[in-house]
């Protein structure tokens, strides 16, 4: 089976503080995404991968940096932390062939900005 | 651009009653559709698919029919337990990878 592992599931910090949160995968998948999930809003992606070093603009991407340094590991920033980005982040990754293929998605962090 | 909406929810059924979910989609061409449920505490998981109009996904007793001519892909499940207790999202995607996601509904089912 697919494991999607992000590194912790709550997640306590203040606000102006650099925030990182890791995500790795054990599949070899090419695609990697994170999203924020709010109540009513469904999932929002933010940034994705579908390769090493490469990256692109989410839906809502202002706020959030990401980094893909190795194929397995995809780690979202948040650059200076704020009240507004008090949120479950969902990581998920996926292989590239075809758009049938599904999104394989970790637990989730829940992610507090005080 | 793409879009999804879902019926509002919260939704909360007796055992073995019946379960629809509708789903409409806005988009530019025929993309292919998905349901994927989120167990409390849990991240998501695909629960069916259909890649092309008048396709049928099925798992779990869960079904979903892609009708081109209605832009829908409803959820339906004849007899729900409480272990179907779960967020349901509808989403669809092109040959981008990107989902594009519903706002979710949340089914509670009572004993």
């Amino acid at each position: 089976d697919v494991k999607v592992t992000q590194s912790s599931r709550y997640l306590v910090k203040r606000t102006g503080e650099k925030v990182f949160l890791e995500c790795v995968q054990d599949m070899d998948h090419e695609n990697m995404f994170w999203y924020r999930q709010d109540p009513g809003l469904g999932l929002r992606l933010i940034y994705f991968s579908y390769d090493v070093k490469m990256k692109e603009k989410g839906d809502i991407p202002e706020g959030y940096s990401v980094s893909r340094e190795k194929k397995e590991r995809f780690s979202l920033i948040l650059e200076s932390a704020s009240t507004n980005q008090t949120s479950m982040y969902l990581c998920a990754s996926s292989f590239t062939q075809g758009n049938n293929q599904p999104q394989h998605f970790g637990d989730g962090t829940r992610l507090s900005i005080l | 651009g793409n879009s999804v909406t879902q019926m509002e929810g919260p939704v909360t059924l007796s055992e073995e009653a019946f379960l629809t979910i509708n789903c409409t989609y806005t988009a530019t061409g025929y993309p292919s559709l998905f349901w994927y449920v989120q167990y409390p505490g849990e991240g998501l998981q695909l629960l069916l698919k259909a890649t092309k109009a008048d396709d049928k996904g099925s798992n779990k007793g869960f079904e979903a029919t892609y009708r081109k001519e209605t832009t829908s892909f409803h959820l339906e499940k004849g007899s729900v337990q409480v272990s179907d207790s779960a967020v349901y999202f509808c989403a669809l995607a092109f040959n981008d990878y990107k989902l594009s996601f519903g706002a979710g509904t949340t089914v509670t089912v009572r004993a």
